[in-house]
């Protein structure tokens, strides 16, 4: 069974830093591009950033570029979301996803992050 | 790069059909067939629904159909029923190598 499980979530205030965890289970996670994907509350689904199979291709929303970084770790089978520079704005549930093809198959639980004073 | 463009909301009745419109740009939805759509009960994950334009996944109910016109992308469920009442969106590549998503649609099952 395909499992996606972030982890890592919770109030930090703005500025704050936090990073987000995703531990994959069920699938070959080194063969996928993965992504994270966030929604605000009671709004749509916003692209953050994605990273191909092999980490050598990155991408970023421009909303988030320059303040978060994505990686991954094959060996474990772990994405991962460094957000520094913390905005109200970036207060949202966060997901993994597996991306196949050009569509995404897989999703996590998604984890809360809230920023707040 | 802006988010693709959905009506708000839209309804139907148990049995009826609902389609749901999805418009981007030739950037996004008209310059590739690589159109998905999703389905999102409250508090869930999304669920893949549609990909590449008119392609369901295994498992994903034959009453659901997408297709693809110009630099719009369509969501067809027939035979609704109360089960299908979610929040749908499409999402798209587009010519910056990444995805965009649509602003969502409620489907309400009167």
């Amino acid at each position: 069974e395909v499992q996606l499980v972030e982890s890592g979530g919770g109030l930090v205030k703005p500025g704050g830093s936090l990073r987000l965890s995703c531990a994959a289970s069920g699938f070959t996670f080194s063969s996928y591009s993965m992504n994270w994907v966030r929604q605000a509350p009671g709004k749509g689904l916003e692209w953050v950033s994605s990273i191909s199979s092999s980490s050598s291709y990155i991408y970023y929303a421009d909303s988030v570029k320059g303040r978060f970084t994505i990686s991954r770790d094959n060996a474990k089978n772990s994405l991962y979301l460094q957000m520094n520079s913390l905005r109200a704005e970036d207060t949202a549930v966060y997901y993994c996803a597996a991306r196949e093809g050009y569509s995404y198959g897989y999703w996590g639980q998604g984890t809360l992050v809230t920023v707040s004073s | 790069q802006s988010a693709l463009t959905q009506p708000a909301s839209v309804s139907g009745s148990p049995g009826q059909s609902i389609t749901i419109s999805c418009t981007g740009t030739s950037s996004d939805v008209g310059g590739y067939n690589y159109v998905s759509w999703y389905q999102q009960h409250p508090g869930k994950a999304p669920k893949l629904m549609i990909y590449d334009v008119s392609n369901r996944p295994s498992g994903v109910s034959n009453r659901f159909s997408g297709s693809k016109s110009g630099n719009t992308a369509s969501l067809t469920i027939s035979g609704l029923q109360a089960e299908d009442e979610a929040d749908y969106y499409c999402s798209s590549y587009t010519s910056s190598s990444t995805p965009v998503f649509g602003g969502g649609t409620k489907l309400t099952v009167l």
